[in-house]
């Protein structure tokens, strides 16, 4: 079965400064794919980005990237020039095959001005 | 409009109470999934529906079942509520048709269900 790791519960960043959260995941199949989602205090599940295990290039969507490492099983979340409006719960999540997604237990972002 | 609907978006019920919270979606997905969250534990899967006729159980689903009416509707059921099924209760779906395996799931704005 997978699982997924986010080891940082709550993160700090300086308003337009990088940051990086943390996400590592197990899984024996081969192929698999990795997502993020952002809740903000409002409650809603946002869909950020993702990637799959056989994608070349480390996936980018504006401001957002994944730091995808296949060997060290990780695959953390950089967002570039923080904004206020990033204050959030961050969530990495893992599909397999044919499974739904199972969810890790979350990164609070809060960004300051 | 929004494409996965919930409702209601909030209640308050009492222990004992069978309690119903609804899904609709207008995206035409055949994947549809009940999720519960709980402050510093994440999403946990309770059931979902691959197509109408399939429904499996998911991490946590004990004290729930669940139905699948149609394909855009998968609804909740809480035979007899407990105080510890208090919770952030979210539907999704998402789908197969594109071909892709790993496919995005799509979150309704959940349903804050308190139970006393």
């Amino acid at each position: 079965a997978q699982k997924i790791t986010q080891t940082q519960p709550g993160m700090f960043v300086q308003e337009k400064e990088a940051v990086t959260l943390d996400c590592t995941y197990d899984t024996s199949d081969p192929s698999y794919g990795l997502f993020w989602y952002k809740q903000p205090s409002s409650g809603e599940m946002i869909f950020l980005i993702y990637q799959g295990s056989y994608d070349q290039q480390n996936a980018t969507e504006g401001r957002y990237s994944l730091n995808f490492q296949k060997a060290r099983k990780s695959a953390n979340l950089v967002i570039s020039a923080s904004q206020l409006g990033d204050s959030a719960m961050y969530f990495c999540a893992i599909p397999s095959g044919n499974t739904p997604l199972v969810f890790g237990k979350g990164t609070r972002l809060s960004v300051i001005a | 409009d929004a494409d996965v609907t919930q409702t209601p978006r909030n209640r308050i019920t009492k222990t004992g109470k069978r309690i119903m919270l609804e899904c609709s979606q207008t995206k035409g997905h055949d994947r549809m999934y009940w999720y519960r969250q709980d402050p510093g534990l994440g999403l946990r899967l309770i059931y979902y529906s691959f197509d109408v006729k399939d429904i499996n159980k998911g991490e946590i689903s004990d004290g729930y079942s669940v139905s699948r009416q149609a394909q855009a509707k998968f609804s909740l059921s809480l035979e007899s509520a407990i105080p510890n099924q208090t919770a952030l209760y979210f539907c999704a779906t998402s789908d197969t048709a594109s071909g892709s395996l790993y496919n995005e799931q799509f979150f309704g704005p959940g349903t804050r269900l308190t139970v006393l």
